[in-house]
């Protein structure tokens, strides 16, 4: 059982568009992470928000972490087919080294 | 190379059949990580090791899994008597203390 929600599942748009992916969970983190994930590779991090309220722009993305610090979005401006991947948002809790993973958007850009 | 690298890339066993499944983390980093990602899902916490010790095992599905981190660095992480449900990908990272995590590219385990 994931115990971060990702919406939505999947995501096919065309190159130059815009998308955002969600990440929603009940639970308090004390820091959320953003991963992307290839076939046949481990997932890398792209980012860590920290602050409720947090915003943090990585190039053409965007993340932000929801003021109660239990959601958080990824907002990716004007898609580029190497965009093309697996999301995946992980929660941290203080004092843990594991991380709780969501299950994932799988984001796909044509050219 | 400087990753984790973890072998074999792919095993495939037949069902009731023990498996091992190796991780050779970052070299210094003393935070070691197993996860297991099924089919369509995000990975699932399985073990964690700080040093030779195992820091918290809470994930481990079973007394049929089983990791070892002898001397600190490689691990292994054992299963007995395979399961068809057991098929994942299974994945190793490691890190700094707590630091970031990075990935190896996963061991696909497929039980017949």
């Amino acid at each position: 059982t994931q115990l971060l929600e990702q919406s939505p599942q999947f995501l096919s748009i065309q190159e130059g568009e815009n998308l955002t992916v969600y990440c929603n969970s009940s639970s308090v983190f004390s820091s959320l992470q953003w991963y992307r994930q290839e076939p046949g590779e481990g997932p890398v991090l792209l980012v860590t928000v920290v602050t409720g309220g947090e915003v943090k722009k990585l190039k053409r993305l965007t993340f932000q972490f929801g003021d109660a610090r239990k959601d958080s979005s990824l907002h990716i401006t004007a898609a580029q087919p190497g965009d093309t991947g697996l999301y995946l948002c992980a929660g941290v809790s203080l004092g843990w080294g594991k991380l709780q993973f969501g299950a994932g958007t799988q984001v796909v850009v044509t050219p | 190379g400087a990753g984790v690298s973890q072998t074999p890339s792919n095993k495939v066993t037949e069902k009731g059949k023990y498996v091992e499944l190796r991780c050779d983390p970052i070299s210094g980093h003393t935070a070691l990580y197993w996860y297991r990602q099924s089919l369509g899902q995000g990975p699932e916490f399985l073990i964690y090791f700080q040093g030779t010790g195992a820091a918290d095992d809470s994930g481990l599905p079973n007394d049929r899994f089983f990791a070892v981190r002898p001397e600190g660095s490689v691990s292994t992480l054992k299963i007995q008597r395979t399961e068809r449900g057991d098929s994942a990908v299974y994945l190793c990272a490691s890190s700094s203390y707590t630091d970031t995590q990075y990935f190896g590219p996963g061991t696909r385990l497929t039980v017949l």
